[in-house]
């Protein structure tokens, strides 16, 4: 099983430049989750998906957009990135909100 | 909302010795309580979960306790090794609710 596969690995933006994160499970979880980490600080939720077909807001959804395009998939956009928005950014799935998180190894995106 | 707070926000142990991260939580009607370990330049790896329907669990040599009563839960790592150096973050759910994390603490183990 190959879990939680996020794509690209890396990836540097200029100002205003779109693009689209991809996040792929295999286990067959319900729920679905984009984080960002920053230097110093902790795990900050964007968007989430309870189950296929819905989506919500987390603690910080500004400037991003999210689909949850089967149950499989769950993708992060950048409409217009901004320097703000480099991060490290972590997909992660659950069976439901109280089983265990599983992470992908994460997308470093430098927006310059 | 669930709110977790979660200290030290850094410790540093001797090899051998134990370690110990605590964490609070807010809404009492949290159920499920998930340790995760971030090792550099990964994701968090889930490494031992709890759910309040018991006050203790371990696995070798971590191990975590719940106190309901009080709303607070630790890690406990014993006889720490350099592998054990890494981010630890807690959280909190309840029923299908997603998790609250902590902020997390970074763990050296010195040799």
């Amino acid at each position: 099983n190959a879990g939680v596969t996020q794509t690209p690995k890396f990836q540097v933006l200029k100002t205003g430049q779109s693009m689209t994160l991809q996040c792929a499970q295999d286990m067959n979880h319900n729920s679905m989750y984009w984080y960002r980490q920053d230097p110093g600080m902790g795990l900050r939720l964007i968007y989430y998906s309870a189950s296929e077909g819905t989506t919500d807001k987390g603690e910080v959804p500004n400037g991003y957009n999210v689909s949850r395009l089967n149950k499989r998939e769950f993708s992060l956009r950048l409409e217009s990135a901004a320097p703000s928005q480099t991060s490290v950014y972590f997909c992660a799935s659950s069976l439901q909100g109280d089983y265990g998180y599983t992470f992908g190894s994460g997308t470093r995106l430098t927006v310059v | 909302g669930e709110n977790v707070e979660q200290h030290p926000s850094t410790l540093s142990v001797q090899e051998g010795d134990s370690a110990v991260i605590k964490c609070t939580y807010s809404d009492s009607a949290s159920n499920y309580f998930p340790w995760y370990k971030q090792e550099l330049g990964k994701g968090p790896q889930l490494i031992i979960d709890i759910r309040s329907n018991v006050g203790e669990k371990k696995d070798q040599r971590i191990a975590v306790t719940l106190n309901k009563t009080a709303k607070h839960f630790s890690l406990h790592i014993t006889e720490t090794q350099p592998e054990d150096s890494a981010v630890y973050f807690c959280a909190a759910a309840f029923g299908n609710e997603k998790l609250t994390f902590g902020t997390g603490t970074r763990l050296t183990i010195i040799p």
